[in-house]
């Protein structure tokens, strides 16, 4: 089974509004990460924003927000006052502290075009 | 702070010919990942080290790749003899810890494998 799903293998969203990219995961470890990274058409991996399965709070940075639903299992990502130079490939990432070693999950990523 | 440097960051080469990929990561980080990215298989982690030791190497996916982390400043991934399946983008990645600190990716290895 997936362990991280990232539904929308594509999104538009005009410049200065809001844009929802949307994250669901798998997993029976109470101990957990999420995390979002965006790579851009240059190719380099940027890391975004962390959440820990037990903040209270849902973590923000920035113009990036992270809308944490943990009995959903989803971890959307939110950015603010779109830019152009937010157009890029996101990916949503899980790690599982207790099982799997650590290791890191990546989903298939959505690409965002930011349109002037 | 230099971030993760790898080298080189193109290779061609031609099928059955011995691949190096190197990488190093960020001082005082001390895990390692290794990960591989194409368009029909997305981002797939290969294999990770934590203290230079092999934590988990189920995604490499067979004999011909192997990775080393002789010290905590250096790690190579081989493939030999290469194939054509093999050309990708290969990034490494360091953290401090294996938990809730954030990855840094290199900026990649392209591996074009003819």
């Amino acid at each position: 089974a997936q362990k991280i799903t990232q539904t929308q293998p594509g999104m538009f969203v005009q410049e200065k509004e809001a844009v929802t990219l949307d994250c669901t995961y798998d997993t029976s470890d109470p101990s957990y990460g999420l995390f979002w990274y965006k790579q851009p058409s240059s190719g380099e991996m940027i890391f975004l924003i962390y959440q820990g399965s037990y903040d209270q709070q849902n973590a923000t940075e920035g113009r990036y927000s992270l809308n944490f639903q943990k009995a959903r299992k989803s971890a959307n990502l939110v950015i603010s006052a779109s830019q152009l130079g937010d157009s890029a490939m996101y990916f949503c990432a899980m790690r599982e502290f207790n099982t799997n070693a650590g290791k890191s999950t990546f989903g298939d990523g959505t690409t965002l075009t930011v349109k002037p | 702070d230099a971030g993760v440097i790898q080298s080189p960051r193109h290779e061609v080469t031609e099928m059955g010919q011995e691949v190096t990929l190197r990488c190093k990561p960020i001082s005082g980080h001390n895990s390692l990942f290794w990960y591989r990215q194409t368009m029909m298989r997305g981002l797939e982690l290969l294999i990770y080290f934590n203290n230079n030791v092999p934590i988990d190497d189920s995604g490499m996916p067979e004999d011909r790749f192997s990775a080393k982390m002789p010290n905590a400043s250096f790690s190579t991934l081989k493939i030999q003899p290469s194939e054509p399946r093999d050309s990708a983008v290969y990034f490494c990645a360091s953290s401090l810890g294996t938990k809730d600190n954030e990855q840094f990716f290199g900026p990649g290895t392209r591996l074009t494998v003819l």
